[in-house]
């Protein structure tokens, strides 16, 4: 079946630790997109690729990094530098960034502070 | 000012109800609309894209304005099964073409 992976679903990091989540799609979709969301808000996006070796910041990318070395993957690290990195974190993907394609989402990743 | 705004929620109707949930969008330049549903600690889940002429999908109708900048979604006979967060989604008019995500509408339907 064509879809969104993520993984793991639950994290835990200890302070001072970088975490890696990882998002796999075998859509062949061109865009990938993080996006973090917190208790009774909306989702921030984090980062987005439009395409392999390309990506650009979003509106919190602060504290997070990410690569695209292929076009099926996009991982996003949490850094040290990110203060507050409790979130559940959504990979989403779609045909390209323009058009009125809607994007289509993992079942996301929990992650949490020791 | 925020790029979409909704409903805060939550509302709470009996099976059967019909429920209009509302939402408004600051960008005149936007192209594309959409409503998503996320069920409790789940990821969000397309549930129909928003056309200009208005749409209808089963129970669920869809109405854009743009003149207004506003986008509803109409919900007939409600179910139990109904009962989630509904999410306002606006396609930015960049061709970026990000998406900008409401808040959520949160709805339980009792029996």
């Amino acid at each position: 079946d064509g879809g969104i992976t993520q993984s793991p679903k639950y994290l835990f990091r200890k302070e001072g630790q970088n975490v890696t989540l990882s998002c796999e799609q075998n859509l062949n979709h061109d865009a990938m997109y993080w996006y973090r969301q917190d208790p009774g808000q909306g989702l921030r996006l984090i980062y987005y690729s439009q395409i392999v070796n390309d990506f650009q910041k979003g509106d919190i990318a602060e504290g997070y990094s990410v690569s695209r070395e292929k076009k099926e993957s996009f991982p996003l690290t949490v850094t040290s530098a990110q203060k507050n990195p409790t979130a559940f974190y959504l990979c989403a993907s779609s045909i390209t960034v323009g058009g009125g394609q809607p994007q289509h989402f993992g079942d996301g990743t929990r992650l949490s502070i020791l | 000012r925020k790029e979409v705004e909704q409903d805060p929620g939550p509302f709470n109707v009996p099976e059967g109800a019909t429920v209009a949930f509302n939402c408004t969008y600051s960008n005149s330049a936007s192209q594309s609309f959409f409503w998503y549903r996320q069920d409790c600690r789940k990821e969000p889940k397309l549930l129909m894209s928003v056309y200009s002429s208005g749409n209808e999908d089963g129970r669920f109708t869809a109405q854009l304005n743009r003149a207004s900048q506003y986008i509803s979604l109409l919900i007939r006979d409600s179910k139990l099964s109904d009962s989630a967060t509904y999410l306002c989604v606006v396609k930015g008019g960049s061709t970026l073409g990000r998406l900008y995500f409401g808040r959520g509408t949160q709805l339980t339907v009792w029996p």
